[in-house]
């Protein structure tokens, strides 16, 4: 079957760093997108990784190594108003999206 | 300049008492999504329309039917609602399927089942 696992919660410090990892098995592989959802709103994108490495989008990056099915997004000088759910979904072979459940980003002053 | 809209953004319906949602978007997009997302869940695909080409998936009930009439708009149609149909009703686009597209949100619908 075709999984998506990320972890359900995590805390963190406004001003720090975070570390959101995802790993997956899919059958096939067309690209890795994360997404932003607030609670009570809808996602909205954040990066897409089709090739291994790392991809920089100001405060934001989001890595992926296809070898090893993973992939993390790196928030840095987080602010409170990055408290929010983050959503790793992969495009299989049939460019269908997976989604994971989402990790729950608490950020504390 | 809203590009996915939904209508309504809360909807209470009885059990069993049918109910439409609708999405309507100014991207012009070829592909629509209809998902169900409950709490703390992924979001579920129920299907999707490339054009006006449908696409059920698998493991979407009966239950739940959709039409598109042209390009901007699509409907969700639930039959016969049941209290576990309650959910946020998120409906999305994309200019295509596959490659680095992603998709574009509406801000959901809430159903309630009473």
């Amino acid at each position: 079957g075709q999984n998506i696992d990320q972890p359900t919660e995590m805390t963190a410090t406004e001003g720090a760093i975070v570390q959101i990892n995802c790993t997956y098995q899919t059958s096939g592989f067309n690209g890795l997108f994360w997404y932003q959802q607030h609670a009570g709103e809808a996602p909205t994108f954040l990066s897409y990784n089709v090739l291994d490495g790392l991809e920089e989008k100001g405060r934001f990056s989001s890595f992926l190594s296809r070898s090893k099915g993973y992939s993390y997004l790196l928030l840095k000088e987080l602010q409170m108003k990055d408290s929010a759910s983050y959503l790793c979904a992969v495009s299989d072979s049939n460019y269908q999206l997976i989604w994971g459940a989402g990790t729950k980003l608490i950020i504390k002053p | 300049d809203a590009m996915v809209i939904q209508n309504p953004r809360y909807q209470v319906t009885q059990f069993g008492k049918p109910v439409t949602l609708s999405c309507s978007q100014t991207l012009n997009h070829n592909v629509m999504y209809w998902y169900q997302q409950k709490s703390s869940q992924a979001p579920k695909l129920l299907f999707h329309y490339y054009d006006k080409d449908f696409n059920n998936e698998a493991d979407t009930p009966d239950n739940f039917q959709s039409r598109r009439p042209n390009t901007s708009f699509c409907f969700l149609d639930i039959r016969s609602p049941g209290l576990g149909d309650a959910a946020m009703y998120l409906c999305a686009t994309s200019r295509e399927t596959s490659g680095s597209y992603e998709q574009y949100f509406g801000p959901g619908t809430r159903l309630t089942v009473t």
